[in-house]
Order: C-alpha cells, then structure tokens, then sequence
C-alpha cells in the first residue's frame, strides 16, 4: 500500500516571505512525485513533477521541491510569496505497480498583506 | 490542446434521482480517469479507462456508479439512486504514456461538484 502525508492542513505566512510545504510518502516501490494547486471551485493545476533524474525540481510560479528518497519527503518551496498564491496545495504519488494518484489531504496556504 | 473539459460544472439533485456526468480529455489523451473529492479531503481514485477500455475500478465505486468511454474519446460518469453522501467534486483527468510508459502526467478538468438533497 502507499500512502502520502502532508503535515500541515494550514500554513499562514506574510506576503514575501519564504514557505515550505511538507509532504511525505509511503511505498515499497518506486515512485513518482507530484504537486498540484487547487483554486478555490477549480481542478487542479499541475505545479511540477518528479519523474527521474534531478532530485531538485522548479515548477511553475517560482516553486519548486525537492525529491529525497532517504527520508520519504518531497517538500515545496517558494522563496517569496505572494498574495496569488493562496490555495489549497496537493501532494501527489504515483508508483510503478500502477496508475492511478494517491493525494495527501492538502495543505492550505493562506497569504497575508 | 484545449484542456479537459466537464460538464456539468454543478449539480443539485434530489436523493434518488440519477445523474450523469461528461468529461471530455486533452485530444490524443488515451488514458482518463476519475476522482471524487470531499469538502476538505484531497482527491481519491475512481476508476481508468486506457483508450476504451475499463481497467481498474476502486472500491469507492459501489455498484450505483458506472463509468464509460464507448469511443475511447470522451467519457461519463453514472450515478444511479443518488446519496446524500454522493455529495463531493467529481473530478476527470486524462494522460498519454510518457516515457517508459510509466512516466505520465494526469491532467485535471475544472470538475463537476454534485450536491445531493
């Protein structure tokens, strides 16, 4: 079975100042890492990915994450935030047994002025 | 590239009554699938069609859910004798094989949030 984790249901943080969002995960195989932002009575846009080779990956809107195999973590980042950037954020996983994502439950993050 | 596409975006329906959703991929796109998301929760898997093809289902979906995708184009979600615990964002995603065939990206529609009365 496998399983993804995000720590934390709400993050606030002031407007230009740096966030992580932490999300660990569970497999017995290999996998594949995901995250996704949701805006409020949207789907899911895809943020960026981890498939093979860089461990570091940069996505879109200035956030990226680092994939590390020896703790099971894939956290976000962003250097400096902006008020845009309020939404509910996502942690995805997807291995080689299958192909369907298993989501952790999300993270808020709330931008304040 | 268009993006996926849902329709209806929203649903009100009495508990009891059928509904039924559509949801059309990226062209090209010969993997779909679904999702449900609850108030707060992140998205669970339904089911996933390759092409036409129905290949794995989830044990979320009980036997009033039916899904299709006759042409292997788009697709539609059933709900029959809907429950108020039906309420949720119904979400549709769709991928073609990356490299190695595994290393795909799902791509998400705007989803279609149903509230059951």
């Amino acid at each position: 079975a496998q399983s993804v984790t995000q720590l934390d249901s709400q993050v606030p943080v002031f407007e230009e100042a740096p966030v992580e969002l932490r999300c660990n995960y569970s497999s017995s195989v290999s996998v594949y890492l995901f995250w996704y932002v949701q805006y409020p009575n949207q789907g899911l846009q895809l943020l960026l990915k981890y498939l093979s080779g860089s461990t570091l990956v940069k996505g879109i809107n200035g956030f990226e994450a680092e994939f590390n195999k020896s703790q099971t973590s894939f956290h976000l980042r962003k250097p400096s935030v902006h008020i845009s950037d309020t939404a509910e954020y996502f942690c995805a996983l997807r291995n080689n047994a299958g192909n369907m994502l298993t989501f952790g439950g999300g993270t808020r993050l709330m931008v304040k002025p | 590239d268009t993006g996926v596409s849902q329709d209806p975006r929203h649903k009100i329906t009495k508990r009891g009554q059928n509904v039924t959703f559509r949801c059309d991929p990226i062209s090209e796109h010969n993997r779909l699938y679904w999702y449900r998301q609850t108030l707060g929760q992140g998205p669970e898997f339904l089911t996933y069609f390759q092409n036409e093809a129905q290949l794995e289902k989830s044990r979320l979906l009980s036997d009033r859910f039916s899904a299709e995708r006759p042409k292997g184009s788009f697709s539609t979600l059933e709900i029959q004798r809907t429950e108020q615990g039906d309420s949720a964002m119904y979400l549709c995603a769709s991928s073609r094989p990356g490299r190695g065939g595994n290393q795909e990206t799902q791509y998400f529609g705007p989803g279609t949030r149903l509230l059951v009365l």
